[in-house]
């Protein structure tokens, strides 16, 4: 069974650089068809796609983040990761790390998320 | 980017109810809808992809329909388990989500 489970500092400073790792277990994270993606929300509010990485390190970011935005992956150690720079209170938020999923024909989901992780913004 | 607005925000139901969920795209995103279910403090579920397309595992009360800009979420009959949050999602273009219906005990 495939599961994700993100990882880092639950408090960060502002200005600071947010970090956080996706560890994927019970297969290989470079096996299939699919992208990664990080997608946060912050507290009473909906969700926010931040940006996937497929399996050859290309990368797509909302356009809203972009500036500050790069997710990278490392495959010996079957994870990816987040980095959000320059952050603010309105960063404060659950980061979830989500299966981005292609189906043939051209449709996707996130079919696979893992439990989510609270980040704070504050000094 | 592409909006996505949701109806209700939150509803009131009982066990055995018939539940509906609309949401509607700011432009067609012809059939590339999807359906999510959230309960707190766990990872969201998906429930429909392709606006009508049943995900592996989830039960057959659930159905969407709809296409361009106009979908809907059904649960023919409400059980104790699907009290939760509900998010559409367009994977037309750029991610986005819709604000979500909270599902509540009436």
């Amino acid at each position: 069974q495939v599961q994700l489970q993100e990882s880092g500092p639950g408090l960060v400073k502002p200005s600071q650089t947010l970090s956080l790792t996706c560890t994927v277990s019970g297969d290989s994270i470079d096996s299939g068809n699919h992208y990664w993606s990080w997608i946060r929300q912050p507290a009473g509010k909906g969700l926010e796609w931040i940006g996937r990485i497929y399996i050859s390190g290309s990368t797509n970011y909302n356009s809203s983040l972009k500036s500050r935005v790069t997710i990278s992956v490392d495959t010996s150690s079957n994870q990816f990761s987040l980095k959000l720079s320059s952050v603010t209170a309105a960063d404060t938020a659950v980061y979830y790390c989500a299966r981005h999923w292609l189906w043939p024909g051209g449709h996707d989901a996130f079919d696979l998320w893992g439990q989510g992780t609270l980040v704070t913004v504050s000094s | 980017d592409i909006q996505m607005t949701q109806s209700p925000s939150s509803l009131s139901a009982s066990v055995g109810d018939r539940v509906t969920i609309t949401c509607r795209a700011s432009q067609s995103i012809r059939s590339y809808l999807n359906w999510y279910q959230h309960k707190p403090g766990k990872a969201p579920n998906l429930l429909i992809y392709a606006a009508t397309s049943l995900q592996s595992g989830v039960p057959s009360r659930f159905s969407g329909s709809g296409s361009g800009t106009d979908f809907t979420l059904t649960i023919s009959s409400l059980q104790p388990e699907d009290f939760a949050t509900y998010y559409c999602q367009q994977s037309h273009s750029a991610p986005t989500f819709g604000g979500g219906t909270k599902v509540e005990i009436k």
